[in-house]
């Protein structure tokens, strides 16, 4: 137990539908991330949150909404996915965005399969 | 951009062996994390650096935190199954940098 929780562990979906991941972090932390973990691939982060507010988004594709209404709820929301969004998303958070000091927290992820 | 080069890539060992991996940058960072990732869940913290020089011990697990800040060190003694996974290197390089990762170490232990 990390103290980061992601709903749905699995989700499999189709092209046309919507959906949404869920993450709460129970830490007290302040920033909030969603990284995407492909087969056999490195992480790649996609959005960082610090007090609510977005910091960081790198480049993802507007099919993928996130909302962080406060500090301890992140949510990433699925319209027209294609099969290569399949992947393992993964949820984290830390104290802060950054700096020394700091550490990411995990969550279990989401396993997500478009079909 | 910034980089963290984990080495080696992949690695297959004999159950009992022990293990070192490393992670060595062009910049330097002030924390180095280790993560490992078991299949199919999210990377759990196993040991985290502040200081330059530090070794720190996790049970069988030890890291060091180079002296030139610019790598980190990663032993496992005595591999059991369950060390299986993937070991990640992360940190970030300066006070406001966000924390970037490795590409992994992935360990297999050969029965």
């Amino acid at each position: 137990e990390t103290g980061v929780t992601q709903t749905p562990r699995h989700l499999v979906m189709g092209m046309t539908n919507k959906k949404s991941l869920k993450c709460e972090q129970h830490l007290g932390h302040n920033a909030m991330y969603w990284y995407k973990q492909s087969a056999k691939k490195p992480l790649e982060l996609m959005f960082v949150y610090n007090f609510k507010e977005q910091t960081e988004n790198n480049s993802v594709p507007s099919r993928f909404s996130p909302e962080c209404p406060n500090s301890s709820h992140l949510f990433l929301h699925l319209h027209t996915l294609q099969p290569e969004d399949s992947a393992l998303y993964l949820c984290a958070s830390s104290r802060l965005p950054g700096g020394s000091g700091n550490t990411i927290y995990f969550g279990e992820g989401s396993w997500l399969t478009v079909v | 951009g910034q980089q963290l080069n984990q080495s080696p890539q992949s690695m297959f060992i004999q159950e009992g062996e022990d293990v070192s991996m490393n992670c060595t940058s062009s910049s330097i960072f002030n924390t180095w994390l280790w993560y490992k990732q078991d299949p199919g869940e999210g990377p759990v913290l196993l040991i985290a650096l502040y200081k330059a020089g530090e070794l720190t011990s996790n049970g069988r697990l030890t890291a060091q935190f180079g002296i030139t800040r610019k790598d980190s060190f990663l032993n496992i003694s005595a591999s059991i199954p369950s060390d299986v996974g993937i070991y990640f290197c992360a940190g970030p390089m300066n006070r406001d940098d966000k924390i970037i990762f490795g590409k992994g170490t992935r360990l297999h232990i050969l029965p």
